[in-house]
């Protein structure tokens, strides 16, 4: 079965920098797009960024960009999110998700993350 | 990029249909065969309910279809059972920022 385990959140504070993992199984990871997508509390989901298979194409949402860097290592079959310059709306779940064909196929449970001073 | 339009909340008695519609532009939904349906329970990750418009993945109920007409997508819930209160959201491949999803819709069984 496919797994996504995100890590990483927590409460951290205003200006601060954080990495998201996520560690997926279950299918050939070195072969998927994969995303990164928020849920603020309360609120609707939202797109983060995304990266191609081989790690050299990245996209982000215009709130992130700048700011956020999404990475992957396919030898460790890992994926990350690196956030830095915190702000309040940045505090929300953070899903990873594997792409089909411009679709989400597969979710993690998500990692909360709070931005608080 | 602003998020897709959908209604807040939608609701219906058991065995009845509802519709639950995804409002966008040329730029996602119009120019695009790519909007996708995701179920969400409280307190749980989104489920892929449908994808290019109307399809169904592998283990979903045949009560979700899917359509769209112009810049606006839908999602057809019929024979409606307790266990599809959740919420919806719709989302659409864009020209300018990659994905955009709809702002969900909450749907009640009565």
């Amino acid at each position: 079965d496919v797994q996504l385990v995100e890590s990483g959140g927590g409460l951290f504070q205003p200006g601060g920098s954080l990495r998201l993992s996520c560690a997926p199984s279950g299918f050939t990871f070195r072969d998927c797009w994969m995303h990164w997508v928020r849920q603020a509390p309360g609120m609707g989901l939202v797109w983060v960024a995304r990266i191609n298979p081989e790690g050299s194409t990245t996209d982000y949402a215009d709130s992130v960009r700048g700011r956020f860097t999404i990475s992957r290592d396919n030898a460790k079959n890992m994926l990350y999110l690196q956030m830095h310059s915190l702000t309040v709306e940045d505090t929300a779940v953070y899903y990873c998700a594997t792409a089909g064909n411009y679709r989400f196929d597969q979710w993690g449970q998500g990692t909360l993350v709070t931005v608080s001073s | 990029q602003s998020a897709l339009t959908q209604p807040a909340s939608v609701s219906g008695s058991p065995g009845q249909s509802i519709t639950i519609s995804c409002s966008g532009t040329s730029s996602d939904i119009g120019g695009y065969e790519y909007v996708s349906w995701y179920q969400q329970h409280p307190d749980k990750a989104p489920k892929l309910i449908i994808f290019d418009v109307s399809n169904r993945p592998s283990g979903v109920s045949n009560r979700f279809s899917g359509s769209k007409s112009g810049n606006t997508a839908s999602l057809t819930i019929s024979g409606l059972q307790t266990e599809d209160e959740a919420d919806y959201y719709c989302t659409s491949y864009t020209s300018s920022v990659a994905y955009v999803f709809g702002t969900g819709t909450r749907v009640a069984v009565l």
